[in-house]
């Protein structure tokens, strides 16, 4: 089946430091969106990316679709103690068997 | 709030009970969606209801029953559970499930569940 790998699985960061989380499918995707979970919290939906090589930003989130539609990342510049949760990517449209991401989790301290 | 709400938002069962989740959404969407969420597999997509027709069942044990009366409301029965069953189920919400490559999903509380 659909193998979704998010890298790291878990990042400890100082609050002001960036975060990068990756998000690797085995397969071309037609789309890719990635959700947010606050500890306690229930999956949020963040963004949507269709196109080849899209880059989409939302204040100091970066999100990013590879070129070859197989992976994505989703980037965090000066991370603040509001960031703290788990990313997923998930693997959604009509052709794909819907999939979320095994998920980073991030913690951030000042 | 996302419109999803659950309940209960707490269970606690024995192995032998039977008892139901249940989710309801005010959102007007028409697929609907059970997931698991457990240390081991972080989101674990279940079942898939489309128009009120299931549409896909992602190799769940029989002890776990789905049913969808109509587009706003989706069950979950349990009987005979595991230890192991215990974690966190989710229900979520979309505007479809098939027609369009760009549905969001909308997701409840969730319940969390401890089998005994």
């Amino acid at each position: 089946g659909q193998q979704v790998m998010q890298i790291p699985q878990y990042q400890h960061v100082q609050e002001g430091e960036d975060f990068t989380t990756y998000c690797n499918s085995s397969t071309t995707l037609s789309n890719i969106q990635w959700y947010k979970q606050r500890p306690g919290g229930h999956p949020v939906f963040l963004i949507q990316l269709v196109k080849s090589g899209e880059v989409k930003k939302q204040k100091r989130l970066t999100f990013q679709f590879g070129e070859a539609k197989k992976n994505s990342s989703l980037h965090i510049t000066a991370t603040q103690t509001t960031d703290v949760g788990t990313y997923f990517c998930f693997l959604g449209g009509t052709a794909s068997k819907l999939t979320f991401g095994t998920g980073t989790r991030l913690q951030v301290t000042l | 709030e996302t419109g999803v709400t659950q309940t209960p938002r707490h269970l606690v069962m024995g192995m032998t009970n039977k008892k139901s989740l249940k989710c309801e959404q005010h959102l007007g969407h028409n697929a609907m969606y059970w997931y698991k969420q457990s240390a081991k597999k972080p989101l674990e997509l279940m079942f898939v209801y489309n128009f009120k027709e299931q549409t896909e069942n992602n190799s769940v044990p029989s002890r776990f029953s789905p049913e969808c009366p109509n587009s706003s409301h989706l069950f979950l029965h349990l009987h005979t559970l595991q230890p192991e069953d215990s974690a966190l189920y989710l229900c979520a919400s979309s505007q479809d499930r098939g027609l369009a490559d760009t549905d969001t999903q909308y997701f409840g509380p969730g319940t969390r569940l401890t089998v005994l």
